[in-house]
């Protein structure tokens, strides 16, 4: 079975600066999914960014993007210009992409990482 | 693009009474339909799965039941709550290589 694991429980960071969340997994498959996920108060669940794990390439979306370490099995997220409105909870999650039956096709979440903006 | 709504928003129920929660989905047909639980402090945790009509597969034993009787329906039920029961209930929707969209959730405390 799969686990992710956030080692940060809570971060805090200055408006306009950059912060970094940090992700690990552990996983004997070769091809997968990865994502982040956003949970502010209102505790929608909200797709940041995501990487296959075939991609070289680490995913941007314009102010967030990730360093992809596969062989480390490593996963972080990267926020800069940081605004009030990134505050939330922050969620990394695993995907297989090998359907076996059962929830094999269910996400597997991380505990969170609560960021914090300081003005 | 998708949009799946859950109802209610809230919940307050006492110990041993029965529960019903209720995911529909607009936007895409045939999609595949998970349950997850948040307890409080902790992340998404797997409940149920759902390929289609009448398909569940359970990830780990619990007091719930879940029921797709429509394509773009998915249930989540129990007949007697327990305490342990609590927490934020959250229905999603994902298709083959896409993303799962979320629900707004269900927050539900059992008394």
């Amino acid at each position: 079975a799969q686990t992710v694991t956030q080692s940060q429980p809570e971060m805090s960071v200055q408006e306009a600066e950059t912060v970094t969340l940090s992700c690990t997994y552990d996983t004997s498959e070769s091809d997968y999914y990865l994502f982040w996920y956003k949970q502010p108060p209102s505790r929608q669940m909200i797709l940041v960014i995501r990487q296959e794990a075939y991609k070289q390439q680490n995913a941007t979306e314009n102010r967030f993007s990730v360093n992809f370490q596969k062989a480390a099995k490593s996963f972080s997220l990267k926020i800069s210009d940081s605004q009030l409105g990134d505050a939330a909870m922050y969620f990394c999650a695993y995907r297989s992409l090998k359907y076996s039956g059962g929830g094999a096709d269910g996400l597997t979440f991380g505990k969170g990482t609560h960021l914090i903006i300081q003005p | 693009s998708q949009t799946i709504h859950q109802w209610p928003a809230t919940l307050v129920q006492p110990v041993g009474s029965p529960l019903s929660l209720e995911c529909t989905v607009e936007g895409t047909s045939n999609p595949n339909l998970y349950w997850y639980r948040q307890a409080a402090g902790r992340g998404l945790q797997l409940l149920f799965y759902s390929v289609g009509i009448g398909q569940i597969s359970s990830e780990v034993p619990q007091n719930l039941s879940a029921s797709r009787p429509q394509d773009r329906q998915f249930i989540l039920s129990s007949k007697k709550l327990l305490l342990s029961d609590s927490g934020f209930y959250l229905c999603a929707s994902g298709r083959d290589n896409q993303p799962q969209h979320f629900g707004d959730g269900t927050r539900l405390s059992i008394l």
